[in-house]
């Protein structure tokens, strides 16, 4: 199986604040990597798919880059409703995998 | 407007079976993917199961290859996922997703999550 490692697993920002959470994939896997934003209760949203490509409807100041085994997700300026849970996941190969996931909280 | 509906979580015994039902609206469901992720209680998200549009690819996780049971019936599109044997292990929110394609690959839209709890 293809790991996926996130990091931080935590982090404490301000709303303003520039964000970037890392995701390394334990082998190769081009740019099959998507982002997912989850709120507690709530089930996940896409944000990001083929690395960096925006999903329809999610805001600008969300980024995704990265190929090959190292993938980031940017937000540029933090916004009171992105305080939430980030996961990776990559489709290049079954089992599909996700990162175990990073909290962005209110500093 | 896509919608994802999931039902059948409950409280079993380890050992006993549950059959979990989606049921799909809003877009042309046999020409998409269909896939189960779960999330343990304060855990991260755990891909279970995915189905290609045509029914004809099946993948399953490890964890569950040999207990669960995916399959789909486009006439009236649903998605299930019989689960028998089950431990507390199992003890998830189970998810239903979207996939973007009629071959798995990310999960575009998600259903709201049913809860399932294996306990004695």
């Amino acid at each position: 199986a293809i790991w996926m490692t996130q990091s931080p697993s935590s982090l404490s920002a301000s709303t303003g604040d520039r964000v970037t959470i890392t995701c390394r994939a334990t082998q190769g896997i081009g740019n099959y990597v998507a982002w997912y934003q989850q709120k507690p209760g709530r089930a996940p949203t896409l944000l990001i798919y083929d690395g960096s490509i925006l999903q329809s409807g999610v805001p600008f100041r969300f980024s995704g880059s990265g190929s090959g085994t190292h993938f980031t997700l940017t937000i540029t300026s933090l916004q009171s409703e992105d305080f939430a849970t980030y996961y990776c996941q990559q489709y290049f190969t079954f089992p599909r995998t996700f990162g175990q996931g990073t909290r962005v909280e209110v500093q | 407007e896509v919608q994802l509906v999931e039902s059948g979580g409950g409280l079993v015994q380890p050992g006993g079976s549950l059959r979990l039902s989606c049921a799909a609206s809003g877009f042309y469901f046999y020409n998409y993917a269909m896939t189960w992720v779960r999330q343990a209680p304060g855990k991260g998200l755990e891909w279970v199961s995915s189905i290609s549009g045509a029914g004809g690819t099946i993948q399953y996780a490890d964890s569950v290859r040999g207990r669960f049971t995916i399959s789909r019936d486009n006439s009236k599109n649903t998605l299930d996922l019989q689960m028998d044997s089950l431990g507390v292990e199992d003890t998830a929110v189970y998810f239903c997703a979207k996939d973007s394609a009629i071959a798995p690959f990310y999960f575009n839209s998600w259903g709201q999550g049913v809860l399932v709890t294996v306990s004695p």
